[in-house]
């Protein structure tokens, strides 16, 4: 039961750098998101996606990109790293409307990101 | 769009006593989903209940139960005879029944502490 699978789970990043934030998912969920949650704050939308090869962006987006090529995974791609993004990233995924079981939301462990 | 709105930032409680943490959000939507997660010190985010819009009945699981008020559009979490492994962020998310939705809102977090 690996569930939602993010990698790293750690990283330090010089600002500038870029790097990918991987999330995978087996349980063959339609809807994939990404989220960021800063220090005592809540969670804010970055990016999410309700299929394959199609993503959209959420309240957060900018210094982001992300992809869906297949079903089971949905990677966060940070183009040029800046101190403004040292976060902890969350991934979830969650199925289409399937009563009676409804539409829990599965999460990531999440990804410890500090920019530097 | 959708928000989710929690009022209290903080709450603490008596362990083995009862604790209400209030949850409002604004949709124009009649199917929906809502949810409260808890978030402890691990970051891990743990589902702990889960309410289906189009049942009337209040959602309860163990010691959590929920006040489902759909016409004020208020979620409340109630936790009975709380225990210190209570202690932890609570989110409240709302999630739309549409399938093209793909998308969910999180509240901004209640943190409660338990005080032996």
């Amino acid at each position: 039961n690996a569930g939602v699978t993010q990698t790293p789970k750690f990283q330090v990043l010089k600002t500038g750098q870029s790097m990918t934030l991987q999330c995978a998912q087996d349980m063959n969920h339609e809807y994939m998101s990404w989220y960021r949650q800063d220090p005592g704050m809540g969670l804010r939308l970055i990016h999410y996606s309700v299929g394959a090869g199609i993503t959209d962006q959420g309240e957060v987006p900018n210094g982001y990109n992300v992809s869906r090529s297949t079903t089971e995974d949905f990677p966060l791609r940070l183009l040029s790293a800046a101190p403004s993004q040292t976060s902890v990233y969350f991934c979830a995924s969650s199925p289409r409307t399937a009563r009676p079981s409804g539409n829990t939301i599965y999460f990531g462990e999440g990804s410890w990101l500090t920019v530097v | 769009a959708q928000t989710v709105t929690q009022s209290q930032p903080e709450m603490s409680v008596q362990e083995a006593e009862t604790v209400t943490l209030s949850c409002t959000y604004d949709t124009s939507e009649s199917d929906y989903y809502l949810f409260w997660y808890k978030q402890p010190p691990s970051r891990q985010m743990i589902l702990v209940i889960r309410q289906e819009a189009y049942k009337q009945q209040n959602a309860t699981e163990n010691r959590f139960s929920v006040n489902f008020q759909k016409a004020a559009k208020s979620f409340s979490l109630k936790i009975s005879d709380s225990q210190l492994g209570d202690a932890a962020m609570y989110f409240c998310a709302y999630r739309s029944a549409n399938t093209n939705a793909g998308k969910s809102t999180f509240g901004d977090g209640t943190t409660l502490t338990v005080k032996p």
